[in-house]
């Protein structure tokens, strides 16, 4: 079992960025996944969850109606689009794969980050 | 929205050590917890879940107790690639949320 993010970059305040996470070696469209950052030298922040089919999305509240969480299960990828972005969103992004139900909140495993620095 | 308070923030210990870890949330949560533990640059492993639940090849050593608002993990006779970040979750509602970590580090 994999995850692996890719889509980081340094984007000016206001700017727009894309993650992506491609997992393998597990039915991908059989579980919820995940997005959790974490800001240099802090601890670790949910961000985002989706159901098997994208038909239901959870989000924190500092970053609801900015980031938006999609999955492509044809493709195996997850999605976080992230726009009007802040200063406080610099962070590592993790995703991970939660359980195939909606009392499973937990994540296993995890990617190995992508880095987002929101920076003029 | 659900505080994870972890104390202490901070471990300083030697091998062999057993060391426990607190895990207090603000409302009561069931045994809907789990615990991380993430070594420096990499990302964080499940090692517990539904509070005392194993993950898959997690060492013995390690144990999870509690439910309701408080909640504990053991780490019995301390190894070397123990020394991390551990970190509680709660599992019971959104916004999951995760406690502020405690830093096992070398004495």
């Amino acid at each position: 079992v994999r995850l692996v993010e890719s889509g980081g970059d340094l984007v000016q305040p206001g700017g727009s960025l894309r993650l992506s996470c491609v997992g393998s070696g597990f039915t991908f469209s059989d579980y919820w996944m995940t997005w959790v950052r974490q800001s240099p030298g802090k601890g670790l922040e949910w961000v985002s969850d989706i159901d098997q089919d994208g038909s239901v999305k959870y989000y924190v509240d500092s970053v609801e109606g900015r980031f938006t969480v999609s999955r492509d299960n044809a493709g195996n990828s997850l999605s976080l689009q992230m726009n009007s972005l802040r200063a406080e969103d610099t962070a590592v992004y993790f995703c991970a794969r939660r359980g195939m139900t909606t009392l499973t909140k937990w994540f296993d495993p995890w990617g190995q980050g992508t880095t987002v620095i929101v920076s003029s | 929205d659900i505080q994870m308070t972890q104390s202490p923030s901070f471990v300083s210990a030697s091998i062999g050590d057993t060391v426990t870890i607190t895990c207090r949330a603000s409302q009561a949560i069931g045994d809907w917890l789990a615990w991380y533990q993430q070594r420096p640059g990499k990302a964080p492993k499940l090692l517990i879940f539904a509070a005392s639940s194993f993950q898959s090849g997690v060492p013995s050593r390690f144990s999870g107790s509690g439910s309701g608002t408080h909640f504990t993990l053991t780490i019995s006779g301390l190894q070397p690639e123990d020394f991390a970040t551990y970190y509680c979750q709660q599992a019971d509602s959104f916004p999951l949320t995760f406690g502020g970590g405690t830093k096992i580090e070398i004495k």
